[in-house]
């Protein structure tokens, strides 16, 4: 069974500023890891899926890179609206598998 | 445009059973793959299993085999989840989300993603 452990877990940023989120896998998942956002009481959000594609009608701001174990969520330039949590997960292989999340929180 | 809708809010004593239901509208249902996922109070999400909706085949978690039934209804497009012997932490909002359609790259093609979500059915276990 694979872990995804994420990191850190909050993330304390200004408005405008860039974010960087790290996801790691305990084994290989290729590039087969989704990003989602998620905002309390609201069901996650698809960002990015086959590490670096982003999911339709998500913004430009939001890109995603790596492959195999290492994994990055980078935010270029947050807004009022990105403050959230944020997921990885890997569908590699059964059973499919999310991080414990980072916070992104208004610094 | 895609929905996918979920069953109400449930109260379930512990040792019970419970069915969540999600609709599913603006595609085609049989096409498509369902996942249930579900989130304990300030946890992360944990993925409960899968159903092929054109085939039914299923595959689920090993940490619920044997308490978890996932089924469908084409007639209906609607996905089903039943969780059973249910004990406190069982208490959950749980999630059906509906499959991305697969990414290639090399000559193989991979899907896991998710990309529509029901809105969530609150489950709460207690005596």
């Amino acid at each position: 069974e694979i872990v995804m452990t994420q990191s850190p877990a909050t993330l304390s940023v200004s408005p405008g500023e860039r974010a960087t989120l790290s996801c790691r896998a305990s084994q290989s998942v290729s590039s087969n890891l989704a990003w989602y956002q998620q905002k309390p009481g609201q069901a996650p959000r698809l960002l990015i899926y086959g590490a670096s594609t982003r999911a339709t009608g998500i913004p430009a701001r939001f890109s995603g890179s790596g492959s195999g174990t290492e994994f990055t969520l980078t935010i270029s330039s947050l807004q009022s609206e990105d403050f959230a949590v944020y997921y990885c997960q890997q569908y590699n292989n059964w059973p499919l598998a999310f991080g414990q999340g980072t916070k992104v929180e208004i610094k | 445009q895609v929905q996918l809708v979920q069953s109400g809010a449930e109260v379930k004593k512990p040792g019970a059973s419970v069915k969540v239901s999600c609709k599913a509208s603006g595609y085609t249902f049989t096409s498509y793959a369902m996942h249930w996922v579900r989130q304990a109070p300030g946890q992360r999400l944990e993925w409960m299993g899968w159903i092929n909706a054109g085939n039914g085949n299923t595959k689920y978690s090993q940490k619920f085999q044997g308490r978890v039934t996932i089924t469908r209804d084409t007639s209906a497009s609607t996905a089903y989840m039943e969780l059973s012997s249910l004990r406190s932490e069982d208490t959950a909002v749980y999630y059906c989300a509906r499959e991305s359609p697969p990414h290639c790259s090399g000559g193989s093609c991979y899907s896991g993603a998710a990309d529509y979500w029901g809105q969530g059915t609150l489950v709460t276990v207690s005596s």
